[in-house]
């Protein structure tokens, strides 16, 4: 099983700066990486997929890089409705089994 | 509007069943892989089934292997889990999601239903 390790667990930011969230892989998944978006008592949202493409309606300031085995999450200017918790998942090794990080969680500085 | 909307989620005793449903809308549920995701309570996110467009393929996570059972009919747009032999560390939101055939990410996921396995 592939297992997927995120880093920090959480991330404390100031509304407005950057924040960079890590995700690897213990052992390639190519580009075969999603992120979501998951506010508290919600459902996640799709955020990202293909490592690098985001999914429809998911503002520019959310962008994705990586393959193989780091990836990395980058909210470029953190508006107050990005404070959540987001995983990272991988597909790569489909099927038979999917495997997500155990997210981190970006709180207000 | 995509909505997929759970329901069967409760209290049952350990050993116990129970089954979850599913009913969506707003897309073409027939051409989607279906999936059920969980999570405990204060913990992350655990895939725990899959079932094909056409029931064709169906997986499970190995830790409810032979006691869950994924079906789902396109006729009514619904998807199903059958949950027997409930543990306690089977407590948690079940999610189910939406999965675009050929990708394997979820699209479009549900407010989830709670299951609590406790005496």
């Amino acid at each position: 099983e592939i297992v997927m390790t995120q880093s920090p667990a959480t991330l404390s930011v100031s509304p407005g700066e950057r924040a960079t969230l890590s995700c690897r892989a213990s052992q390639s998944v190519s580009s075969n990486l999603a992120w979501y978006q998951q506010k508290p008592g919600q459902a996640p949202r799709l955020l990202i997929y293909g490592a690098s493409t985001r999914a429809t309606g998911i503002p520019a300031r959310f962008s994705g890089s990586g393959s193989g085995t780091e990836f990395t999450l980058t909210i470029s200017s953190l508006q107050s409705e990005d404070f959540a918790v987001y995983y990272c998942q991988q597909y790569n090794n489909w099927p038979p089994a999917l495997t997500f990080g155990g997210g981190t969680k970006v709180e207000i500085k | 509007e995509v909505q997929l909307v759970e329901s069967g989620g409760g209290l049952v005793k350990p050993g116990g069943s129970l089954r979850l449903s599913c009913a969506a809308s707003g897309f073409t549920f027939s051409s989607y892989s279906m999936n059920w995701v969980r999570q405990a309570p204060g913990k992350g996110l655990e895939w725990v089934s899959s079932i094909s467009s056409s029931s064709s393929y169906i997986y499970y996570a190995d830790s409810v292997k032979g006691r869950f059972t994924i079906s789902r009919d396109n006729a009514k747009n619904s998807l199903y889990l059958q949950m027997n032999s409930l543990r306690a560390e089977d407590t948690a939101v079940y999610y189910c999601a939406a999965m675009a055939t050929t990708q394997y990410y979820f699209d479009y996921w549900g407010q989830g239903t709670l299951v609590t396995v406790s005496s």
